[in-house]
């Protein structure tokens, strides 16, 4: 099946700093992305749908200044979490769905962040 | 209102036996997806079956399938022959509509243990 592949996997940083995470379609053209985040023991909720070419649309409650999204190419795109906290901590996944392959969603394997 | 319901935060069955977890879902879209996602403690979300609204049979993957009572709004996912492997999480998900650009909706999952 499709591949959606994310970097880094996990990774700490200290509080203040920006993260930026990215997630890409390895076999497969994908027009829009998804970035979800999970809480330990809790549900995907969806951030921000990310369009090649043009302007993310985030999810009511979700900074657009400090989850700034680019999806520059219809395999790339970058979640960028800017002055990070502690609070920001929390399991960050991509997802994204093929044109011509069918209905299924492919995700990627996630990335761990912790805001120290 | 909540677009998916997962009202078992934990299910607990006996290998070889099989288990229903529960699912229901608001929508008044005549045209959508149903999904059932398996995350186990790696993160990954491994996609396991797929249903669509105007689908006439329920759908089937080996050891899954999926009971689609559509009048009553319910997608539940029945697991044969349990396996220690099957302990996760299980999501079930919705997209409305069939567009590329519309993403997965999650419910809260439910926790399967499997014993031996």
């Amino acid at each position: 099946g499709a591949v959606v592949s994310q970097h880094p996997s996990r990774v700490i940083c200290k509080s203040g700093t920006s993260v930026k995470i990215e997630c890409r379609s390895l076999d497969f053209q994908a027009t829009t992305m998804f970035w979800y985040r999970q809480f330990p023991k809790q549900s995907l909720m969806l951030m921000a749908t990310s369009n090649e070419g043009s302007k993310a649309t985030y999810e009511q409650g979700v900074e657009k200044d400090k989850f700034l999204i680019n999806h520059a190419s219809l395999t790339l795109s970058t979640l960028t979490v800017t002055s990070a906290h502690p609070e920001d901590s929390s399991f960050y996944i991509c997802s994204a769905r093929s044109q011509t392959i069918g209905a299924e969603q492919y995700f990627g394997p996630g990335t761990r962040l912790t805001v120290t | 209102a909540q677009k998916i319901t997962q009202t078992q935060p934990g299910m607990f069955v006996q290998e070889k036996e099989a288990v229903t977890l529960d699912c229901t879902y608001d929508t008044s879209d005549p045209s959508y997806g149903l999904f059932w996602y398996k995350q186990p403690s790696s993160g990954e979300m491994i996609f396991l079956i797929y249903q669509g609204s105007y689908d006439q049979q329920n759908a089937t993957e080996g050891r899954y399938s999926l009971n689609f009572q559509k009048a009553r709004k319910s997608a539940n996912l029945v697991i044969s022959a349990s396996q220690l492997g099957d302990s996760a999480m299980y999501f079930c998900a919705m997209r409305e509509g069939n567009q590329a650009g519309t993403a997965l909706i999650f419910g809260k999952g439910t926790t399967l243990s499997v014993s031996s």
